[in-house]
Formats: C-alpha cells, sequence, structure tokens
C-alpha cells in the first residue's frame, strides 16, 4: 500500500536555529513528490516538487531534497514567519490517476 | 490573480439536507481534485476530473458527488450529509496530471 509518513510530527525551534523536516514514502513507482506549506485555516500552499533521486530545490531558507526512499526539507536559520504545518504528498504510479497522497504533516514553531 | 476559490468558506446544516460546495479556477487548468482534511489523518482525495465530463473516485468518495460541465468549474454535492462529513474540504487544481496543484481557501462544513 502506498504511504507517506512524515516526522517529526511537531517541531520547536529558536529563531535561527536549522533543522530538518523528515518524508519517508512507500510507493510502488514515484511520479512526483510535492512540499507544502499550510497556514492555521488556509489551503495548502506550493513550495516545491521533486521527480528524481538526486535531485535538490531552493527557496529562500527552505531547501527540498530526495532519495529512494525518503525526502527532507532543511530549514536554515528559521524565523517565526515560517511557522507553518509542513506537508508532503506524493504521486504514484498506478492506482488512482492524479491521486496525490498526503502525509499528516509537520508542525513546526519557530520563537523569536 | 490566478486562483482557486470556493463557496461557501463556512457552512452549517443539518443531517440530510442536500448541499453544494462550489470550486471554480481562473487559470485554464485541466485538472482539478476535492479533498477533505481531518485532524489525524490528513488530507484525503475525495473526486478528480482529468477534463469536463471526465471524473473519477479517489480515496474516500463515499456520500459524495461531483461533475464537471465546464472546465473552470467542479462543484462538490453532498446528496444527504452525515456528520461524519464534518470536515475542512479543499479544492484543488493544476495544468495537467503532471502538474503542482493549487489550493482554494478550503470550506469548513459542521453538520449536525
Amino acid at each position: 500500500e502506498d504511504q507517506v509518513t512524515q516526522s517529526p510530527e511537531a517541531l520547536r525551534l529558536q529563531e535561527g536555529e536549522s533543522s530538518s523536516l523528515n518524508c519517508s514514502y512507500t510507493v510502488s513507482g514515484l511520479r512526483g513528490l510535492f512540499w507544502y506549506r499550510q497556514d492555521p485555516g488556509k489551503g495548502p500552499e506550493f513550495l516545491f516538487t521533486l521527480y528524481s533521486a538526486g535531485e535538490e530545490k531552493e527557496k529562500e531558507r527552505l531547501k527540498a531534497t530526495l532519495t529512494k526512499k525518503e525526502s527532507f526539507l532543511h530549514i536554515t536559520a528559521p524565523k517565526p514567519e515560517d511557522s507553518a504545518t509542513y506537508l508532503c504528498a506524493v504521486r504514484p504510479y498506478g492506482g488512482s490517476q492524479g491521486n496525490l497522497i498526503f502525509g499528516k504533516g509537520t508542525k513546526l514553531s519557530v520563537k523569536p | 490573480e490566478a486562483q482557486v476559490t470556493q463557496n461557501p468558506r463556512y457552512l452549517i446544516t443539518v443531517t440530510g439536507k442536500k448541499l453544494t460546495v462550489t470550486c471554480s479556477q481562473n487559470m485554464n487548468h485541466e485538472y482539478m481534485s476535492w479533498y477533505r482534511q481531518d485532524p489525524g489523518l490528513g488530507l484525503r482525495q475525495i473526486y478528480y476530473s482529468m477534463n469536463v465530463e471526465v471524473t473519477d473516485k479517489g480515496d474516500v468518495p463515499e456520500g459524495y458527488k461531483v461533475s464537471r460541465k465546464e472546465k473552470r468549474n467542479f462543484p462538490l454535492i453532498l446528496e444527504s450529509p452525515s456528520p461524519n462529513q464534518t470536515s475542512l474540504y479543499f479544492c484543488a487544481s493544476s495544468l495537467g496530471l503532471e502538474e503542482t496543484q493549487y489550493f482554494g481557501p478550503g470550506t469548513r462544513l459542521l453538520v449536525l
């Protein structure tokens, strides 16, 4: 069964304290892996798409990487405005076309 | 402004009273999808549509209907809502099957 597991469930950081969020996935074949940011009461906001192992993408303080079994979202010198829930999703081969399978998210809190 | 809109944003109803949640996108996207988000369960896909008049079930389609008569609109219909359909609902769209999905602001539904 296709599955996405994110860890930790919650992460508290001090401003400037770098860390990483993990997304482990089990799929028959990976068409794409997506990272989203979600603020309370709002829709997920797209961050990155990764398609193949070894791929990396960066945006401001965020960097996403991908291996054959997991993805990491690295946050460098976070600021309080980076506080949000970060969602990982995979689109597998087979199954319902277009279906995104989401992890349960990592809730990040950055204290000043 | 490119966006996905949903209406209503908040809805309280009673068991058995039919309701429709509208979703519209102005990006000429072919692919549209509905998700529900529940605490501890994450985002789960309800239905999706590859194009006009083409729809298919996601992971949790029971109790829901959809239609896609126009490219820009993808309404979600609850013919006989039940309390277990109380949830936060998101509509999403993308240019194609492989492309990034962009999410609407969400509709919070309470079924009494």
